[in-house]
């Protein structure tokens, strides 16, 4: 099995560029979410969805958009890049409830 | 969002020592969960608790539930160069409100 799946793994944009970020996952999980990781910040979540067709937003989701139309994919967009968002962003899934989240090997993204 | 506070912010040990990390947090949670981060690549789980005070062991791992399920510990027993990275601990509330710890660096010198 793929697992969580990412791409691209490494991206550069220019400031007030746009990009998708794609995330899919064939493990049949329900429940898919965004996670950006800073230097000294841990994890936080961006935006998550529960199932298809639903979505919701994390602790920091200005300049994110999302969208679930089917359960396998869970892509992020960035609608106007700027610096701040130069981050390692990580796709997670799991069943929901209480299970544990299964990560991507996550995307290293650069704003100029 | 309020994080959990993992300590040691990092570590350094030597080849066959034994770790102990801890993850602590002013809120219940139902569901302990210890992750491991290489370089380049996701966290990885490593052991998941369901129950307070639940001892659970995955090889030289161990992590135990608290009795108040506000704390969690990770030991790591002989540790071997393989088990550098950065470890993290999560907590779970039943509407998949997942909390991270900032992660616990860990350097193991040959």
């Amino acid at each position: 099995n793929a697992g969580v799946t990412q791409t691209p793994k490494f991206q550069v944009l220019k400031t007030g560029q746009s990009m998708t970020l794609q995330c899919a996952q064939d493990m049949n999980h329900e429940y898919m979410s965004w996670y950006r990781q800073d230097p000294g910040m841990g994890l936080r979540l961006i935006h998550y969805s529960v199932g298809a067709g639903i979505t919701d937003q994390g602790e920091v989701p200005n300049g994110y958009n999302v969208s679930r139309s089917t359960t396998e994919d869970f892509p992020l967009r960035l609608l106007s890049a700027a610096p701040s968002q130069t981050s390692v962003y990580f796709c997670a899934s799991s069943y929901g409830g209480l299970s544990p989240l299964h990560f991507g090997n996550g995307t290293r993204l650069t704003v100029t | 969002g309020q994080q959990l506070n993992q300590s040691p912010q990092s570590m350094f040990i030597q080849e066959g020592e034994d770790v102990s990390m801890n993850c602590t947090s002013s809120s219940i949670f139902n569901t302990w969960l210890w992750y491991k981060q290489e370089p380049g690549e996701g966290p990885v789980l490593l052991i998941a608790l369901y129950k307070a005070g639940e001892l659970t062991s995955n090889g030289r791992l161990t992590a135990q539930f608290g009795i108040t399920r506000k704390d969690s510990f990770l030991n790591i027993s002989a540790s071997i160069p393989s088990d550098v990275g950065i470890y993290f601990c999560a907590g779970l509330k039943d509407n998949n409100d997942m909390r991270f710890g900032a992660g616990t660096r860990l350097t193991v010198k040959p």
